[in-house]
């Protein structure tokens, strides 16, 4: 069963700096990795994905990497600004015949101005 | 349509009463899934259908729980008796194909009191 952890749990940073998320998972037999944002009593908005295939991903400033083999992906963002306080999510794709997305619990994100 | 659509947004609903969430994924997806969030959690698992037909419901708790999308777009979360311990967020994605970046809904907050 496909397991994704998120660490850290909750991260406060001041504005202007640059800061890494992480997420694991224990199957590395994956299709894609998503990584989402949610706002407080909101849906997730979609980041970034990362095929299988692919080593990063890059979308204004954020950068996503995967490192399939050691189940492994990171997400960096840079000069963080306040409106960038959300909680984010890693989601695997899994391989064979599951097609279903695997959630972490979250990084819980606030930058203080 | 723009988006993933679900109504309602919230239901409060009585323990033992019967609901129906509604999801209206982006036009042209055919992959449609349903998740459900608790509060600091990470979105869970309930039914994937492609198509019409569910490929993959192994994410339903019980027999009080059960979707349709018998057209191939709209799709319909039926929960019967509902509980206390049912009480949560309910998402629904649509992803063009099965495997492909998905896009999420705002949920449908389901308490049941």
């Amino acid at each position: 069963k496909q397991e994704v952890t998120q660490i850290p749990a909750a991260l406060s940073v001041p504005e202007g700096e640059n800061l890494v998320l992480n997420c694991s998972f224990t199957d590395s037999a994956i299709y894609n990795l998503q990584w989402f944002r949610q706002d407080p009593g909101k849906g997730l908005t979609s980041l970034l994905l990362i095929q299988s295939s692919q080593r990063e991903q890059t979308s204004g400033r954020l950068n996503a990497s995967l490192d399939k083999s050691s189940g492994r992906s990171t997400l960096y963002i840079a000069a963080s600004q306040p409106g960038d306080s959300a909680t984010y999510l890693c989601a695997v794709w899994g391989g064979g015949s599951n097609y279903k997305l695997t959630f972490g619990k979250g990084t819980l994100l606030t930058v203080n101005p | 349509g723009a988006g993933v659509s679900q109504t309602p947004s919230n239901k409060v609903t009585e323990k033992g009463k019967y609901v129906e969430l509604r999801c209206d994924p982006i036009s042209g997806h055919t992959a449609l899934y349903w998740y459900r969030q608790s509060l600091g959690q990470g979105p869970e698992f309930l039914i994937y259908f492609q198509g019409t037909g569910a490929a993959d419901d192994s994410g339903l708790p019980n027999d009080r729980f059960f979707a349709v999308r018998p057209e191939g777009s709209v799709s319909t979360l039926k929960i019967q008796r509902t509980e206390r311990g049912d009480s949560a967020v309910y998402l629904c994605a649509s992803s063009s194909d099965r495997g492909t970046e998905a896009f999420f809904g705002q949920g449908t907050r389901l308490t049941v009191v």
